[in-house]
């Protein structure tokens, strides 16, 4: 079956610490983003990538890293310079951004808590 | 600055009719997505909508007027299982989407 797959479903972060959240697709997309989800917020865009080895910032990229090596894989990275990193965190992807109606397909998440 | 509105809540009882609105003000307009989000779980898409009018699917249909920044969500023959948020989103015009806060549907028996 195609999908994304987020790994781990929850994750516990020390002070001072960075932790990798994995995402992986088998629907052969192309473009892939990494948004933040706070309570009573909308989903706000960390990093996108639209091909292998090229990525972008979203609107709140301070305090993340990404890498995109292959087409099937994005990971993120918060590293020890977010200082607010608890929240859902959801990856998504599609074809490739700038045809239009290009509809993003969303793994099931992982909560990140702050210990 | 980009804005899209919802009501944070609504309730409505089984087997009703329900109306979600969405209005929004956005650097150009390539589109607009209604995703369903039940709690702890991932956004599934519903509907997207480019041109004015309504989009049937089912029990649910959207509607959009792109003079008005305008798009509802209409969800007939209501079941327990359609309580979830409800998140709109609007694609600007550098194709990135922007997102709403989304709607908790409360349903009722």
């Amino acid at each position: 079956d195609g999908g994304i797959t987020q790994s781990p479903k929850y994750l516990f972060r020390k002070e001072g610490q960075n932790v990798t959240l994995s995402c992986e697709q088998n629907l052969n997309h192309d473009a892939m983003y990494w948004y933040r989800q706070d309570p009573g917020q909308g989903l706000r865009l960390i990093y996108y990538s639209q091909i292998v080895n090229d990525f972008q910032k979203g609107d709140i990229a301070e305090g993340y890293s990404v890498s995109r090596e292959k087409k099937e894989s994005f990971p993120l990275t918060v590293t020890s310079a977010q200082k607010n990193p608890t929240a859902f965190y959801l990856c998504a992807s599609s074809i490739p951004r700038g045809q239009g109606g290009e509809t993003q397909y969303f793994g099931p998440g992982t909560r990140l808590l702050v210990l | 600055g980009q804005n899209i509105d919802q009501p944070t809540e609504m309730t409505a009882t089984e087997g009703a009719i329900v109306q979600i609105n969405c209005t929004y003000q956005t650097s150009g307009f390539n589109g607009l997505f209604w995703y369903q989000q039940h709690a702890g779980e991932a956004p599934t898409f519903l509907s997207y909508n480019v041109l004015d009018g309504l989009e049937e699917k089912g029990r649910f249909s959207s509607f959009l007027s792109r003079s008005k920044g305008y798009s509802y969500l209409l969800l007939k023959e209501l079941q327990m299982k359609d309580s979830a948020s409800y998140l709109c989103a609007v694609m600007d015009s550098n194709y990135q989407l922007i997102w709403g806060a989304g709607t908790k549907l409360i349903i009722k028996p």
